[in-house]
């Protein structure tokens, strides 16, 4: 069975220092991989996606991250803080004939100056 | 760009009530799917249908249903509403269930309280 497991349910980081949200997964087969970002109140808003692909990503607001097939790690990296980027940070995993997203528990990141 | 579009965006239910939540997905888009997520709690996976026809189902309660019509949108129904049952509720959707890549967009979602 597929999962995923985020490490840290709370992550502090001062404006301008580097983000890390660490997301582990387990699947039989090569998984589709997802970071998603939820600020307060609004639905889930995708950052980035492995494919199978290229293995670092770049998504959006200047977020990436690496897929480490020997580590089964997908963690999210920024290199600089920025305080809108305070919000809830779900990995998820998809099987590819199963459309279905499994989410981890969720990161809640806080920027403060 | 045309988005996910949920309805009503908050509804507040008494217990043992009926809920119909809509979800109307992009247009094209062929697969919905439906979430919950409870405070706190990451989103879990409750329906999807491909086609007008049910393509995968989750930790879906029997007081629930669910159909996608010949327009794509979809209801779910939830019946004997429990105080449990209160949570944030997504829709998504994507083009072509089955296809690799297919990228699901998610709604802003229908927040239910249950009293």
């Amino acid at each position: 069975a597929q999962s995923v497991t985020q490490l840290g349910s709370h992550v502090s980081v001062s404006e301008g220092a580097l983000v890390l949200l660490r997301c582990n997964y387990s699947s039989s087969v090569p998984p589709y991989l997802f970071w998603y970002v939820q600020y307060p109140n609004q639905g889930l808003q995708l950052l980035l996606k492995y494919t199978s692909a290229a293995t670092l990503v770049k998504g959006i607001n200047g977020f990436e991250a690496e897929f480490k097939k020997s580590e089964t790690s997908f963690h999210l990296t920024k290199p600089s803080a920025h305080m809108s980027d305070a919000a809830e940070y779900f990995c998820a995993v998809r099987l590819g004939g199963y459309n279905k997203l499994i989410f981890g528990a969720g990161t809640r990141l806080a920027v403060h100056p | 760009a045309a988005g996910v579009i949920q309805s009503p965006r908050h509804l507040i239910k008494e217990k043992r009530e009926t809920a119909t939540l809509k979800c109307y997905p992009i247009p094209r888009h062929d697969t919905v799917y439906w979430y919950q997520q409870g405070p706190g709690q990451d989103p879990q996976f409750l329906i999807s249908f491909y086609e007008k026809m049910q393509s995968d189902k989750g930790s879906i309660p029997d007081r629930f249903s669910a159909q996608q019509f010949s327009d794509y949108h979809s209801e779910l129904n939830m019946s004997s509403l429990e105080l449990g049952d209160s949570a944030l509720y997504f829709c998504a959707s994507s083009l072509k269930s089955g296809t690799d890549n297919n990228e699901q967009f998610f709604g802003p979602g229908t927040r239910l309280t249950v009293l």
